[in-house]
C-alpha cells in the first residue's frame, strides 16, 4: 500500500527565512505521481507541483524549488525568503500508476507559519 | 475560467434535515471528486466520477449520496447526517481520471451537523 510521510507538523520562521518541508513516500509501484498542494486560511487547496516518478530533475519555480530523490523516496519542498503569504498547510500527495481512477494519498501536511 | 466553485460556503443542518452541497467547473474536466477534510487532518477521498459515472466509493455511508448530472455539475446530498460529520467538504475536479491528473480544489463547503 501507498504511505506518504510528511514528519513535520508545523514549523515556524520569521519572514525572509528559507524553509523546508520534508515528504517521503513508500509505494511498490514502478510508475507513480507526486504532488504538492498548498491549503491557506481560506481553505482551498492549491496545486503547486507534480513530478513524475521518471524524471528526477529538480525544479525551480520562482521563490518555490523541489528535490525529488528517487533513491531515497524523496520529494522535499523548499520555499526561498519566506513571506507572510507563504503560511499555510501543505501536503504532499502520491498516486501510483495502476491506480483506479485517480486517489491521492496525502501527508499529514506541514503548517508553516511565517511570521513577520 | 480555471476555478472550481462550491455552494454555499457554510451550512449548518440539524440530524433530520436534507441538504445538498453543490459543485461546478467550466474547464472541460471530465472527473470529478469529493472529499472530506476534519480539522488538522488531510483531506479523505469518499467519491469520484469518471465521464459522469460513479467509479469510486470510499465506503461512504449511505447518508451521502453523490450526483453527476452532467459533466460539469457535481452534487452531494446529504440525509440525516451525524454530528461526527461535521467537517470541510472540498470539490475537485481534473482534465480526465488519470494518475498523472492535477485536480483543482474548490474553497470548500464548511458543514455543521447540530
Amino acid at each position: 500500500a501507498q504511505k506518504v510521510t510528511q514528519a513535520q507538523t508545523e514549523i515556524s520562521v520569521v519572514e525572509k527565512e528559507d524553509v523546508t518541508l520534508d515528504c517521503v513516500y513508500e509505494t511498490r509501484d514502478t510508475t507513480y505521481y507526486l504532488f504538492w498542494y498548498k491549503q491557506p486560511p481560506s481553505g482551498e487547496l492549491v496545486f503547486l507541483i507534480r513530478r513524475n516518478s521518471f524524471d528526477e530533475q529538480n525544479e525551480i519555480s520562482g521563490r518555490y524549488s523541489w528535490n525529488f530523490q528517487k533513491s531515497t523516496s524523496s520529494f522535499n519542498f523548499t520555499i526561498t525568503a519566506s513571506q507572510v503569504v507563504d503560511s499555510a498547510v501543505y501536503f504532499c500527495a502520491l498516486s501510483e500508476g495502476k491506480a483506479a481512477g485517480n486517489k491521492l494519498t496525502f501527508g499529514g501536511g506541514t503548517r508553516v507559519l511565517v511570521k513577520p | 475560467d480555471t476555478e472550481v466553485t462550491q455552494t454555499p460556503k457554510h451550512l449548518v443542518m440539524g440530524m433530520t434535515n436534507k441538504k445538498s452541497l453543490k459543485c461546478e467547473q467550466h474547464m472541460g474536466h471530465r472527473a470529478m471528486y469529493w472529499y472530506k477534510q476534519k480539522a488538522k487532518k488531510p483531506p479523505e477521498l469518499m467519491f469520484v466520477y469518471s465521464y459522469e459515472k460513479l467509479s469510486i466509493n470510499e465506503s461512504v455511508p449511505s447518508r451521502f449520496s453523490p450526483e453527476c448530472p452532467n459533466s460539469s455539475l457535481l452534487n452531494l446530498h446529504l440525509h440525516a447526517l451525524q454530528p461526527e460529520d461535521s467537517a470541510l467538504y472540498l470539490c475537485a475536479s481534473s482534465y480526465r481520471g488519470r494518475e498523472d491528473n492535477e485536480q483543482f480544489f474548490g474553497p470548500g463547503t464548511r458543514l455543521t451537523v447540530l
